[in-house]
């Protein structure tokens, strides 16, 4: 069966310095893995995804995330944070029981602050 | 390209009633799938449509039901309604069924039960 784990549910950067959340995943298969990012009061938006085309994926507003399966990691970076980043965080892989369905880690409050 | 739609953003019911949650995915999209999402459990998967077909159902009670229409358009139906359903429900549309089709969400109906 798939799970992901995500590392510390609370981050806290500065503006301006390097933002890392991690995620660890767990599945018998090639996995498909995924990170979303929820803003208050809104539905998540997909920031990339990895389908084994590359280990490194470039995402939308700076970014990207490495594939480790000798590490079963695939940990989120931004060289940069920005304030309008805050927001919640959450990595997710493709469960083998069905398509379009989603195991979701716990998900990381990123805070940043000024 | 309009998103995914869902009405209503805000429910209040009581516990016993039953409640009827909308979703229209993105213009040729034919896959929804629903979610549910509360501070102690998570992002949950509900279950997964498409071509007017359950496809797929997470470890829910019988108590959640839902349907597709032939426009793709979906309905979620929660009966007897309990304090716990409380939570903000996701609907979420993808182009097709595949283990790495990203999935668009809608911004939640949020369901209070008192």
């Amino acid at each position: 069966a798939q799970s992901v784990t995500q590392l510390g549910s609370h981050v806290s950067v500065s503006e301006g310095a390097l933002v890392l959340l991690r995620c660890n995943y767990s599945s018998s298969v090639p996995p498909y893995l995924f990170w979303y990012v929820q803003y208050p009061n809104q539905g998540l938006q997909l920031l990339l995804k990895y389908t084994s085309a590359a280990t490194l994926v470039k995402g939308i507003n700076g970014f990207e995330a490495e594939f480790k399966k000798s590490e079963t990691s695939f940990h989120l970076t931004k060289p940069s944070a920005h304030m309008s980043d805050a927001a919640e965080y959450f990595c997710a892989v493709s469960s083998a029981g069905g398509y379009n369905k989603l195991i979701f880690g716990a998900g990381t409050r990123l805070a940043v602050h000024p | 390209k309009a998103g995914v739609t869902q009405t209503p953003r805000y429910l209040i019911k009581t516990r016993g009633q039953q409640v009827t949650l909308s979703c229209s995915p993105i213009s040729g999209h034919r896959s929804v799938s629903w979610y549910q999402q509360t501070p102690g459990q998570g992002l949950q998967f509900l279950f997964e449509y498409f071509s007017e077909t359950q496809r797929n159902k997470g470890n829910f009670p019988g108590r959640f039901s839902g349907r597709q229409f032939s426009n793709s358009r979906s309905e979620m139906n929660v009966s007897t309604l309990e304090l716990g359903d409380s939570a903000l429900y996701l609907c979420a549309s993808s182009l097709r069924q595949s283990l790495d089709s990203p999935l668009h969400f809608g911004n939640g109906t949020r369901l209070t039960v008192t």
